[in-house]
């Protein structure tokens, strides 16, 4: 069972920005970084941010995430037909003797 | 270049033990601050991470599978192995390996490179 919340589904037309919010608790968020990966249809997920904010090598500067205390957000600014995709934020979860925790998901659809 | 292939059987029946073997290339699980997890994903649901083993041998479970999880290296092979007991059709997924170069602090811990994935169906 996930416990990080997403919102099931975001959309938005080509070019608008799309926002997705991530919620944990002090045990997770609240006490590391935040990850978010994006996983394309039938394909592997991909690391998109890490350390809240940080875009790998090759990744658009439309993608950003932010965080503030148990939760985190990431924006898709000028949204692309190629940004369709289930978004996941994850991060470290510092109970129970440490585990990787992923949240719930969320579909991104561009109309 | 980084690569990791995912590799174990399609099919296994319930109560049976699943071995999935991740073999990578392009770095070594020897060097600090080196880790492997497997992560898997039911049809049509979200990512769940199972396991994780690190340069130094150092080792995590999912909290709620620990007691049917075990995970190994090979650096020699440069392979990771994941054992998993009692095995049921709840378990249908597709199984992912991915690497990690942040081990030496969980705190920033993330996997930046994953397989392409195995689909394993668990049915008598």
């Amino acid at each position: 069972q996930s416990v990080l919340t997403q919102a099931p589904s975001a959309s938005g037309t080509p070019g608008q920005r799309v926002t997705i919010s991530c919620s944990g608790s002090s045990s997770n968020i609240g006490s590391n970084s935040v990850n978010w990966y994006q996983q394309l249809p039938g394909t592997a997920p991909k690391l998109l941010i890490y350390s809240n904010n940080q875009r790998p090598s090759g990744v658009p500067d439309r993608f950003s995430g932010s965080k503030s205390g148990t939760s985190a957000s990431l924006a898709i600014s000028g949204l692309q037909s190629e940004d369709e995709a289930d978004y996941y934020c994850a991060a470290w979860d510092d109970s129970l003797n440490g585990n990787y925790v992923f949240g719930t998901g969320t579909k991104v659809t561009v109309l | 270049q980084v690569t990791l292939r995912e590799s174990g059987p399609a099919l296994v029946k319930p109560t049976q033990t699943l071995t999935l073997t991740c073999t990578f290339s392009g770095f070594s699980l020897s060097s600090s601050g080196m880790s492997v997890s497997w992560i898997r994903q039911p049809p049509g649901k979200a990512l769940e991470w199972l396991a994780r083993i690190d340069w130094d041998d150092d080792k995590y479970y999912r909290t709620s599978l620990k007691t049917r999880l075990t995970i190994s290296k090979d650096t020699s092979k440069n392979q990771v192995v994941l054992k998993m007991t009692n095995m049921d059709p709840v378990d249908t997924a597709t199984y992912y390996c991915a690497r990690s170069t942040v081990a030496t602090s969980n705190k920033y811990y993330h996997m930046d490179v994953w397989g392409k994935g195995t689909t394993v169906t668990v049915s008598a």
